[in-house]
């Protein structure tokens, strides 16, 4: 079947510091990826997305690659800010078929000054 | 232009009420998902309609729980009757079909307390 799993959280990291979440997923062919971000008391903004082999996602600094040989897609950011602390969900889309989502757990993240 | 509106934006009742979510897609969208979150569980896919179609409902928790889209601009969610069991944060999305990479849009989310 289709699923995804997302590194446990909560992550707290100190302002500047380097960010790494793992995400892999399970799915036949190939899948869309995507990070999405839930800022406190907000519904879920998409971040940034890959639809196929060795793309690369990057928004607003973070970035993440579709690796199909790993299936893998970890967010990642040079240096967070304060403003970054939220909760980042890892999601995938069937190749065919319906767009439903399939969402991973979600990552909180906290950073400090 | 305008995103996914949802409301109420909150909402507090007690057991035994008839609550009603409503949600507004992403005019042209065709695809629309109700999903539930909760500390527990995170995020839960409760139901999804295409072309205002329910496809999937497997998601919905019990016959407590109905889900309509009467057209392609309008969704309502009901719990009737509601448990303390039900509060959460109900999200609304919606998605164009196109092709892949078709992000869903969400909206605030109705946050919901039973007392």
């Amino acid at each position: 079947g289709n699923s995804v799993t997302q590194m446990e959280g909560p992550v707290t990291l100190s302002e500047e510091a380097f960010l790494t979440i793992n995400c892999t997923y399970t799915a036949t062919g190939y899948p869309s990826l995507f990070w999405y971000v839930q800022y406190p008391g907000e519904g879920l903004q998409l971040l940034l997305k890959a639809t196929k082999a060795d793309d690369k996602g990057s928004n607003k600094g973070f970035e993440a690659t579709y690796r199909k040989e790993t299936t893998s897609f970890h967010l990642e950011k040079g240096s967070v800010q304060v403003s970054d602390s939220a909760v980042y969900f890892c999601a995938l889309r069937r190749q065919t078929g319906a767009n439903n989502l399939f969402f991973g757990t979600g990552t909180r993240l906290t950073v400090i000054p | 232009d305008a995103g996914v509106i949802q409301s109420p934006r909150h909402e507090v009742t007690e057991m035994g009420q008839e609550v009603t979510l409503r949600c507004k897609p992403i005019s042209g969208h065709d695809y629309l998902f109700w999903y539930r979150q909760t500390m527990m569980r995170g995020l839960e896919l409760l139901i999804y309609f295409n072309n205002n179609v329910p496809i999937d409902d497997s998601g919905m928790p019990e016959d407590r729980f109905s889900a309509k889209m009467p057209n392609a601009s309008f969704s309502t969610l009901k719990i009737q009757p509601s448990e303390p069991r039900d509060s959460a944060v109900y999200f609304c999305a919606s998605s164009l079909f196109g092709t892949a990479g078709q992000p869903q849009h969400f909206g605030d989310g109705t946050r919901l307390s039973i007392l």
